[in-house]
């Protein structure tokens, strides 16, 4: 099941620009996961958030939470080729104490060189 | 092992055949998810165990698809009498699983199992 939707769908952009994916969701929240997908294959977990955290930073990667509006978003700053890949978020769900990640659409970024 | 493992890479089978994707998690992972990936399109769940068990059997297509975890660790996706729409890379994933807080949710893709009905 899905409760994230990312937007945009797609994302073009030239290398060297920054490239900022969103995401919402519905239900409360522990924290938010951002994976990362090349050529169809596995995903990469790229970070976490936390429920209490409003933003996070990774090398060029920077995501914010806003528990208030349901959303998320990361940005890639100075974007390269190798950059090129699927972005999905990820939120975890409790079900009879059973954990289950809650995947959104994706965003398919494509970096121009 | 060091990450999951899933074979084969690439699967090719003839419509009406039957197919078996097999999943080694990483080690300790109680918890092991199959996923469904068409073509630039997004995650379908298909099924979750936590241990041996499958509490959440709902993502599964139709009855010609189950599968099994034995031992808590390997898992087995089955597909009978495989349809071309069956056609996608069949994700899997491992994390900690219960009881070790939402915070180690984290999950640990294969590489997937590419499968093409011809």
């Amino acid at each position: 099941s899905q409760q994230g939707e990312e937007d945009p769908q797609a994302l073009s952009i030239q290398e060297g620009e920054n490239a900022t994916m969103n995401c919402s969701y519905k239900t409360s929240i522990n924290n938010l996961q951002w994976y990362r997908q090349n050529s169809g294959r596995g995903l990469v977990h790229l970070i976490l958030i936390r429920s209490n955290e409003r933003e996070k930073h990774s090398g060029r990667l920077r995501v914010t939470l806003d528990t208030s509006k349901k959303s998320s978003s990361l940005l890639i700053t100075a974007s390269r080729a190798a950059d090129t890949a699927s972005y999905f978020c990820a939120t975890p769900e409790v079900d009879n104490s059973n954990y289950q990640l809650i995947w959104g659409a994706g965003t398919k970024l494509i970096i121009k060189p | 092992g060091a990450g999951v493992s899933q074979s084969p890479s690439n699967k090719v089978t003839e419509k009406g055949k039957d197919v078996e994707l097999r999943c080694d998690p990483i080690s300790g992972h109680t918890a092991l998810y199959w996923y469904r990936q068409s073509l630039g399109q997004g995650l379908e769940f298909l099924i979750y165990f936590q241990g041996n068990s499958a509490p959440d059997k709902s993502g599964l297509p139709s009855d010609r698809f189950s599968a099994e975890r034995t031992g808590g660790s390997v898992s087995t996706l089955t597909i009978q009498r495989t349809q071309q729409e069956d056609s996608a890379v069949y994700l899997c994933a491992s994390s900690l699983g219960r009881g070790q807080g939402l915070l180690n949710t984290e999950a640990f893709f294969g590489q997937g199992t590419r499968l093409t009905v011809v």
